[in-house]
């Protein structure tokens, strides 16, 4: 089974509109992480945002934020007011564990998600 | 503050020789990660690194190996190239448990 999945190959927004991309993701651990990457055609993976399994509060960095509903499994991003340069490769991913438990620390990326932010 | 370095950035070599990727990490960091992301096969874990010691790896032949020296910086070979090593290398680090910063990558295209 997927641990991580991207329903969304691709997606369309107009300029200054928010946008949600979907993740849901699939674990039996209690403790892990959930994170948000951009990806530019230049390659590099850029960090966005990040949340924790027992943050009781939803992640917020600018105009990113994590919509993170424990019982569903799903932990979407939402960019506000999207710009040009939102234009990318973004992947969810997961850490489960934790960096103690000899599995931990690594990350399952989803298979992404092609944000077009169009004038 | 400087953030992950890698080199080359682009490396072209033949079936069958080896090729030698490196990595800095951000100061501070120990952890250094490795993830290959071929095509149409996404963001793969490859290695993990702390400390020196080999953490944990991914799904991978033993001809994917690395090290980390002890500045911390890393560096992963793949011996007996094949074509479908051919992909983006994507270096990560990260304090203990912190969030992981990737690098820029280094593009392997294998002929």
């Amino acid at each position: 089974a997927q641990k991580i999945t991207q329903t969304q190959p691709g997606m369309f927004v107009q300029e200054k509109e928010a946008v949600t991309l979907d993740c849901t993701y699939d674990t039996s651990d209690q403790s892990y992480g959930l994170f948000w990457y951009k990806q530019p055609s230049s390659g590099e993976m850029i960090f966005l945002i990040y949340q924790g399994s027992y943050d009781e509060q939803n992640a917020t960095e600018g105009r990113y934020s994590l919509n993170f509903q424990k019982a569903r499994k799903s932990a979407n991003l939402v960019i506000s007011a999207s710009q040009l340069g939102d234009s990318a490769m973004y992947f969810c991913a997961m850490r489960e564990g934790s960096s103690y438990t000899g599995g931990g620390n690594k990350l399952t990326f989803g298979t992404g998600t092609q944000l077009k932010v169009e004038l | 503050e400087a953030g992950v370095t890698q080199s080359p950035t682009h490396l072209i070599k033949t079936r069958g020789q080896q090729a030698t990727l490196r990595c800095s990490p951000i100061s501070g960091h120990t952890s250094v990660y490795w993830y290959q992301q071929a095509l149409g096969l996404g963001l793969q874990f490859l290695l993990w690194y702390d400390e020196g010691e080999e953490r944990n790896r991914g799904n991978f032949p033993p001809r994917f190996s690395g090290r980390q020296f002890p500045n911390y910086s890393s560096e992963l070979n793949v011996n007996a190239l094949e074509l479908e090593d051919s992909a983006l290398y994507l270096c990560a680090s990260s304090s203990t448990a912190g969030e992981q910063y990737f690098g820029p990558g280094t593009r392997l295209t294998v002929t």
